[in-house]
């Protein structure tokens, strides 16, 4: 069945890094445009960046602009998330989700979604 | 960037009732790039609606979403005891980003 698993997350200082990621399955995942998206406890769902499905076109929310990574590796069905220099807003459940691509091209809603990983940042 | 702000907050009513919550952009959105999702507690969104009044694969046609431009609504024609939970409407926008509304929380009366 259509799956993606998340993992990486855990507790890290300010200012420290983690690198999260997602095993996708079930699809083949070189087809599909790849998001992350986070939500912070107890508030809503905030998109942290997407990829396309080459890798070629990336782009990121202005909160993690400069300091967060996505890449993808489709010959090992995977999605990544390089997070450096975290701050305490970073604190969140991070998801992977799956854009909703027809014959290469994106159409902006997410139609599976992982079970997350949590990130909490804390000195 | 497009903001979105859904109404109400929080929305009270029972089982059998009808509820229709509502998402406003502050500037217009494409229909074909919102989308609407439900979270249950402790779980990962769930896909609703998409193009604002396409059903999701398995979603039940209790379901309904509507609207163009700035204003658009989700309907639950007659509500069951699974659909109490947080509503978001998601765009997005000619600015390269995906935004979510702050959600609404739909609670048994």
């Amino acid at each position: 069945q259509v799956q993606l698993v998340e993992s990486g997350g855990g507790l890290v200082k300010p200012g420290g890094s983690l690198r999260l990621s997602c095993a996708a399955s079930g699809f083949t995942f070189s087809d599909y445009y790849m998001s992350w998206i986070r939500q912070a406890p107890g508030k809503g769902l905030e998109w942290v960046s997407y990829i396309s499905s080459s890798g070629s076109t990336i782009y990121y929310a202005d909160s993690v602009k400069g300091r967060f990574t996505i890449s993808r590796d489709n010959a090992k069905n995977s999605l990544y998330l390089q997070m450096n220099s975290l701050r305490a807003e970073d604190t969140a459940v991070y998801y992977c989700a799956r854009d909703s691509t027809i014959f290469g091209v994106a159409l902006y809603y997410m139609d599976v979604w992982g079970k997350g990983t949590t990130v909490t940042v804390s000195s | 960037e497009i903001v979105l702000t859904q109404s109400p907050g929080t929305l009270s009513l029972s089982p059998g009732e009808r509820a229709t919550l509502s998402c406003r952009a502050s500037q217009s959105v494409s229909s074909s790039y919102l989308a609407w999702y439900q979270q249950k507690p402790g779980q990962a969104p769930r896909l609703l609606i998409y193009g604002a009044s396409s059903r999701a694969t398995g979603i039940p046609d209790r379901f309904s979403g509507s609207g163009s431009g700035t204003d658009f609504t989700l309907t639950i024609s007659r509500l069951e005891p699974e659909d109490f939970a947080v509503y978001y409407c998601q765009q997005y926008g000619s600015s390269r980003s995906i935004t979510f509304g702050q959600g609404t929380r739909l609670e048994i009366k």
